[in-house]
C-alpha cells in the first residue's frame, strides 16, 4: 500500500459525459501528479499541483481540468468524455521535487 | 524533450536466475534522476529503486541492483536470484526539476519469471 488513494477504482460512462476523480496523497506530500496509462499511448504525465499550485503540466486536453484542494487532495475532471478517454488513471504524490513518486491503485475510466 | 526508450518489450528468465532489462534515455541536462518502476497484473505502479544523475554510485535495493552509465545515458535494472513475484511489467523513468519533476517513462518491458 502507497498510501495514495484513488477513487473510484473504476467508473463506466457514456460519451459526451462528465466525471470527476478524486486522489488523497500521502501523509505529509505536498506535490500531487495525474498520469494517464492507454494501450496506445503509453503511461503519460497530465498535470502536477505543488502545495494547491499548478506548477506544470504536460499534454493535458483542454476538456480536462484539475486542482488541488487546501487540504492537499486533487480532483481531475474529464468532460465531453470520447471513447479514447478510456483509460487508466494515477495520481502520484511526493514531498516535494527530486523525490520518488508513490503511486495510488489507480482509477479505471470505460467511456462506451 | 527528453525520451525513455526500453528496446526490449518481453523478457523471460528462469527463477533464481539473473535478468538484465535495458532502458536509454536522451536528455541535455546534467542534473536529473532515473526510476524503475514495477506494474504487476494488479496494475499497481510500484517503486524498484532510484538513482540521482550526480551520483558515481550505482543504486541497490536487496535483489534489484542498476547500472548507471551516464555518458552512455544509459540505466539497466539487473535483478538476480529472480522469482515468481517479481514478473510484471518494468517501466524506466526519467525526471528532473526543471519540469516541475514531472516522470518521462519508457514503453515497458514484459517480464515473465519461470519456475
Amino acid at each position: 500500500d502507497s498510501g495514495v488513494t484513488q477513487t473510484p477504482k473504476h467508473l463506466i460512462t457514456a460519451t459526451g459525459q462528465r466525471v470527476t476523480l478524486r486522489c488523497s496523497p500521502r501523509s505529509g506530500d505536498l506535490s500531487v501528479y495525474w498520469y494517464q496509462q492507454s494501450l496506445d499511448q503509453g503511461l503519460q504525465f497530465l498535470i502536477q499541483y505543488y502545495n494547491g499550485e499548478e506548477r506544470a503540466k504536460g499534454n493535458i486536453l483542454e476538456r480536462f481540468s484539475a486542482q488541488q484542494f487546501p487540504d492537499l487532495h486533487s480532483e481531475l475532471n474529464l468532460s465531453s468524455l470520447e471513447l479514447g478517454d478510456s483509460a487508466l488513471y494515477f495520481c502520484a504524490s511526493s514531498r516535494g521535487s527530486y523525490n520518488e513518486q508513490f503511486f495510488g491503485p489507480g482509477t479505471r475510466l470505460t467511456v462506451l | 524533450a527528453q525520451t525513455v526508450t526500453q528496446s526490449q518489450p518481453e523478457m523471460s528468465v528462469q527463477e533464481a536466475e539473473t535478468v538484465t532489462l535495458s532502458c536509454t534515455y536522451d536528455t541535455s541536462e546534467s542534473d536529473y534522476y532515473l526510476f524503475w518502476y514495477k506494474q504487476p497484473p494488479s496494475r499497481q505502479m510500484i517503486l524498484v529503486i532510484r538513482q540521482e544523475a550526480y551520483k558515481q554510485q550505482n543504486a541497490t535495493e536487496n535483489r534489484f541492483s542498476v547500472n548507471f552509465q551516464k555518458a552512455a545515458k544509459s540505466f539497466s535494472l539487473k535483478i538476480s536470484d529472480s522469482q515468481l513475484g517479481d514478473a510484471a511489467m518494468y517501466f524506466c523513468a526519467y525526471g528532473q526539476e526543471t519540469s516541475g519533476s514531472r516522470l518521462t517513462f519508457g514503453e515497458g518491458t514484459q517480464l515473465t519469471v519461470n519456475p
